[in-house]
């Protein structure tokens, strides 16, 4: 069971929007609308910021967004903030009934 | 409050057993999942594995598979993971978190650090 891909790492600056993808197989991220992604500040416990794809949890910013189209994955972050600098993992559901991680992209804001 | 909480720091010597714990509270500890995740340090998440603490079903990642057990006491609400022999390889944070109807992990635990050392 491999990991899903993302890029090891993605920049912006205040203000701007990024995009982190996440790539599985037809058998994880094509085949189901379970992928979710997560936050994860140094140190400290990540935090679920998209599930099923697209929904965004009571509390989150609407300047997080997510988006599916084939194997693929994507989290959208406009207006980027200094505080969204972090670690952001996706994870989906898989044909085995487990779930996956994606291998975590850094999140710098310069 | 639903929370999820975690037992201490251990430190450990290699060939020795461990079982951590994870105390659910604030919501009905038998109605959702609760999963453990690793992160070596300085690496990535890795799904270990649920448990379903209503009836003690349970999925295991190929990854885990044979290496940890996953239990829970529903009595006391609480998760746990096992080891029977502990190798340097298993020194990581481990945290639990509660699986929402929608397979997020939606609440977690503070992380569970295990060091394993001769």
């Amino acid at each position: 069971q491999s990991a899903l891909t993302q890029p090891a790492s993605v920049s912006g600056s205040p203000g701007q929007s990024i995009t982190i993808s996440c790539t599985g197989t037809s058998s994880d991220v094509g085949r189901y609308n379970y992928v979710s992604w997560y936050q994860q500040h140094p140190g400290i416990a990540p935090k679920l910021m998209i599930y099923e794809v697209t929904n965004r949890p009571s509390g989150v910013s609407n300047r997080f967004s997510g988006s599916k189209s084939g194997n693929t994955a994507s989290l959208t972050i406009s207006g980027l903030q200094a505080e969204d600098e972090a670690d952001y993992y996706c994870t989906s559901y898989t044909s085995s009934s487990t779930r996956v991680f994606g291998g975590g992209t850094k999140l710098t804001v310069v | 409050e639903v929370q999820l909480v975690q037992s201490g720091a251990e430190v450990k010597k290699p060939g020795e057993s461990l079982k951590i714990s994870c105390k659910g509270s604030g919501y009905s500890f038998t109605n959702f999942w609760i999963g453990w995740v690793r992160q070596m340090p300085g690496k990535g998440l890795e799904w270990m594995g649920i448990i379903y603490p209503g009836d003690s079903d349970t999925r295991n990642s190929p990854s885990f598979q044979g290496q940890v057990t996953i239990s829970a006491d529903k009595s006391i609400s609480t998760a746990y993971l096992q080891w029977s022999s502990l190798k340097a390889s298993d020194t990581a944070m481990y945290y639990c978190a509660r699986q929402n109807s929608g397979t997020s992990f939606d609440i977690w635990g503070q992380g569970t650090m295990v060091t394993v050392s001769s």
